[in-house]
Order: structure tokens, then C-alpha cells, then sequence
């Protein structure tokens, strides 16, 4: 069954630190993995998306790394802000088709002053 | 951020009534879906279309329908809203296979 874990649930730190979170996959085929952030009563936005070549992208103070081998991704937040604090959502596409993302349950981070 | 808007952002209706979830963008998208997702849970696949009079089921479709008359458009009707239907709908919209899904700021149902 393909399947997106994200770890941990929940994350709490203060202003200024950095912070990794994790992804674990089992979806087959792979075709592209997706981080999302949802700030609470918004919809997700996207903040990257790695194909099975890419190791790392980053998108100002996101990085997110992918290993395909190991099946594995990380998001870390360096210089945390205020704005930070969200779920982060972990997105599998297995295939190029568009429509079967597989969706993890999210961590929710929580920056604080 | 993205254009694409849902009406109503909070919805609260008795058991037993029909109602229509409204979704538009304005930026040509192909693609639109929509998804549902309860508190600290994953999003859950309801409908997706890949164009105009293009829509197919995903695996929580059995209790809705959608209609894609016009690119931008994309509602969502529930024919007897449950209680069980009491959750937030998020509709979104790409506009190639591995383009970034953009999403509206959903609408929160409550049926009582």
C-alpha cells in the first residue's frame, strides 16, 4: 500500500533556531515528492518539488533534501521565524499522471518568541 | 498566492440537505480536484478533473458529484448532507502533471 510517514507530529522551538523534518515513503513507482505548508484555516502551499534526480532544492530558508534509495526526505528550516509555525505537508506523486498524490499526515510546528 | 476561490469559507446546515461547495480560478488550469481533510489528518482524494467535461472519482466520491461546464468552475455538490460530511474541503488546481498544486482557502462544513 503506498503510504507517506512524516515524523515528528508535532515540533515545538524557539525564534531564530533551525529545525529538520522527516518523510518516510513506501509509494511505488516514484515520480516527484512535494513539501506543502499550511498555515491554519489556509489551503497548502507549495514550497518544493524534487524529482527522483534531484537531491536538494531549496526555497529561501527551506531545504528540502530527497533520497530516493532509502526512500527518505527532509525538510529543514534554518533562521526559524514566527511565520514558520504550521504543518508542513510531505506529498508523493507515483506516477506522471497528476492525480494519485499520496499525502502525509503533516508535523505541525509551533515557532515561539 | 494562487487564484483560485471557495465559497462559502464556513458552511453550517441540518442533516438531510443538498448543498454545492463553489470553486473558480482564474488561471486557466486543466486540472482541478478537490479534497477533503479532518484535523492532523491526511487529504483525501473526493474528484478530479482533467478538463472541461472531464471528472472522475476519487476514493471518498460515493456521497458527491462535481461538474466541469467551464475551465474555471468546478463545484461540488453533496445531495444529503450527514453529519459524517462534517469536515473542511479543499479545492485546488495544477496546470501541468508535476506543476505545483495550488489550493483555495477551503470551506469548513459542519452538518448538524
Amino acid at each position: 500500500k503506498n503510504q507517506v510517514e512524516q515524523s515528528p507530529q508535532s515540533l515545538i522551538i524557539l525564534e531564530g533556531k533551525n529545525c529538520t523534518l522527516q518523510c518516510n515513503y513506501t509509494v511505488s513507482p516514484f515520480s516527484n515528492l512535494r513539501w506543502y505548508k499550511q498555515d491554519t484555516g489556509r489551503g497548502p502551499v507549495s514550497l518544493t518539488i524534487m524529482t527522483f534526480s534531484e537531491n536538494t532544492k531549496s526555497n529561501g530558508r527551506y531545504t528540502a533534501t530527497l533520497d530516493a534509495d532509502t526512500k527518505q526526505s527532509s525538510l529543514h528550516i534554518t533562521a526559524s521565524q514566527l511565520s514558520d509555525s504550521a504543518s508542513y505537508i510531505c506529498v508523493v506523486s507515483p506516477d506522471n499522471y497528476g492525480q494519485n498524490f499520496v499525502f502525509g499526515p503533516g508535523t505541525r510546528l509551533s515557532v515561539l518568541p | 498566492e494562487a487564484d483560485i476561490y471557495q465559497t462559502p469559507r464556513y458552511l453550517v446546515i441540518g442533516t438531510g440537505k443538498k448543498i454545492t461547495l463553489e470553486c473558480s480560478q482564474t488561471m486557466g488550469h486543466d486540472k482541478m480536484y478537490w479534497y477533503q481533510q479532518d484535523p492532523g489528518m491526511e487529504l483525501h482524494l473526493i474528484h478530479y478533473s482533467y478538463g472541461v467535461n472531464s471528472t472522475e472519482k476519487g476514493d471518498l466520491s460515493s456521497e458527491s458529484t462535481v461538474s466541469r461546464i467551464r475551465t474555471e468552475h468546478f463545484p461540488l455538490t453533496l445531495e444529503s448532507a450527514r453529519p459524517s460530511h462534517t469536515s473542511q474541503y479543499l479545492c485546488a488546481s495544477s496546470e501541468f502533471r508535476n506543476s505545483p498544486l495550488h489550493f483555495g482557502n477551503g470551506t469548513r462544513l459542519t452538518v448538524t
